[in-house]
């Protein structure tokens, strides 16, 4: 069984598009994360949600909205797609917001590619 | 602010050597670290942490000890396969606060030749 679950795997649109990429996570964790790693693979936290709500908006920009429709999945819409959005776009999640020791499980990535 | 320094690669090692992955932080009050890896064309999976000084974590025969002293938490392995071939993030998760995120280093490329 899959513990983070991300579609799709690969998505290649034009610039201008509206394009969204879900996230599901089956360890029954209450934390679930977006991360953005570009092309010279440095990796940046996005958004986190703890049970529905958001907890982490590290100043991405607002064409971006996260959703959460219950702690199980968290969703990542983009709006007006630019070419610098090209990237993979991880998701995780962990068991508690406030335990910094606690493992983060990633899952396999979305890889958009914006032409 | 908070940030993880690691070692430029690619870091090319024959089969059966030593390796070393350098990574030092800044951060404040007493962070957890992590180490992860990522195999070509997949996501992140942990390899190993520690969460407070003087830990060792240890995976598949890496290990790392969390220096509180240098500030420092170097990847070792006593003998590399060419099935280690991937990239490594250290990477930090800051103590206290309203939230836990991970901070990443820029990742070292290990390749590992037969």
């Amino acid at each position: 069984d899959t513990a983070v679950s991300q579609t799709p795997k690969y998505l290649v649109t034009q610039m201008g598009n509206d394009k969204s990429i879900k996230c599901e996570q089956n360890l029954g964790h209450d934390t679930m994360y977006w991360y953005k790693q570009d092309s010279k693979k440095f990796l940046k936290i996005m958004f986190s949600y703890n049970n529905k709500e958001l907890i982490i908006n590290e100043t991405v920009p607002n064409r971006f909205s996260p959703k959460s429709p219950d702690k199980a999945h968290l969703n990542l819409h983009i709006n007006s797609l630019e070419l610098g959005d090209s990237a993979v776009y991880f998701c995780a999640s962990s068991g508690h917001p406030r335990e910094h020791q606690e493992t983060q499980y990633f899952g396999p990535g979305t890889r958009l590619l914006v032409l | 602010g908070d940030s993880v320094t690691q070692m430029e690669g690619p870091v090319t090692l024959s089969e059966e050597a030593f390796l070393t992955i350098n990574c030092t932080y800044t951060a404040t009050g007493y962070p957890s670290l992590f180490w992860y890896v990522q195999y070509p064309g997949e996501g992140l999976q942990l390899l190993l942490k520690a969460t407070k000084a003087d830990d060792k974590g240890s995976n598949k025969g890496f290990e790392a000890t969390y220096r509180k002293e240098t500030t420092s938490f170097h990847l070792e392995k006593g003998s590399v396969q060419v099935s280690d071939s991937a990239v490594y993030f250290c990477a930090l998760s800051p103590y206290g606060g309203a939230t836990n995120k991970l901070i990443f280093g820029t990742g070292t490329l290990l390749a590992v030749q037969p």
